[in-house]
């Protein structure tokens, strides 16, 4: 079946602007995860939704940075203001319950530039 | 500060030896391992993964080793293979928060024919 897919693949805006990078989970799978990789560094945990509510979204740096997911489904990480900094590989993950050992599969990752 | 660490950037080995990945955690609090791989332009595959209750964990050529009181986790691959060549993520997660995974920084790992 379908894998996680996450549009668009690369992102190249300006300091300032806004942007939404839009993630859809494996169908049926209840619980969504965002994660952002800088360069050379692992990924690192931004927000967890479990059906349509943010159970965790204690990742998220500052308040520029806001995620939906309103039919449980797709979601969508939202960034205001962008800033250079802000540059990195967005990765969104799904998992089939959220429990304790449940697999996450990856998406292939959203390239963000900020020039 | 780093909870996980992939104290190796890189690894070398021939086809059809042993690969050795290593990876040390400073969170006693964390209590389920995973290992990710990753290649160029994909996201991170799960690979195999451990409970702090066992030792080790077989998945055909992937073994993974655990150290508690050493606070190490190890994967062995045997033999390794050159599709083996990406990027390997060390992960681990804790108790109530077992969703949140935190990952260090990876091990390229280059299998040579």
């Amino acid at each position: 079946g379908a894998g996680v897919s996450q549009t668009p693949s690369n992102k190249v805006t300006e300091k300032g602007k806004y942007v939404e990078l839009r993630c859809d989970p494996i169908s049926g799978h209840t619980a969504l995860y965002w994660y952002r990789q800088s360069l050379g560094q692992g990924p690192e945990f931004l927000i967890y939704f479990q059906g349509t509510g943010a159970a965790d979204d204690s990742g998220l740096p500052n308040d520029r940075f806001f995620a939906v997911r309103p039919e449980g489904s797709v979601s969508t990480l939202k960034i205001q203001r962008t800033e250079r900094g802000d540059s990195a590989v967005y990765l969104c993950a799904s998992s089939l319950t959220g429990s304790g050992g449940d697999t996450q599969y990856f998406g292939p990752g959203t390239r963000l530039t900020v020039l | 500060d780093q909870q996980v660490k992939q104290n190796s950037p890189s690894l070398s080995v021939q086809e059809g030896r042993i690969s050795i990945l290593n990876c040390d955690y400073t969170n006693s609090m964390f209590d389920y391992f995973l290992w990710y791989k990753k290649y160029p332009a994909e996201g991170p595959t799960f690979l195999i993964s451990i409970s702090s209750i066992k030792d080790k964990n077989e998945d055909g050529r992937f073994t993974v080793f655990l150290n508690k009181s050493a606070k190490h986790l190890s994967l062995h691959i045997v033999p390794s293979q050159p599709g083996d060549s990406a990027v390997y993520f060390c992960a681990a997660s804790s108790g109530g928060s077992n969703y949140k995974l935190t990952f260090g920084k990876g091990t390229l790992l280059t299998v040579n024919p």
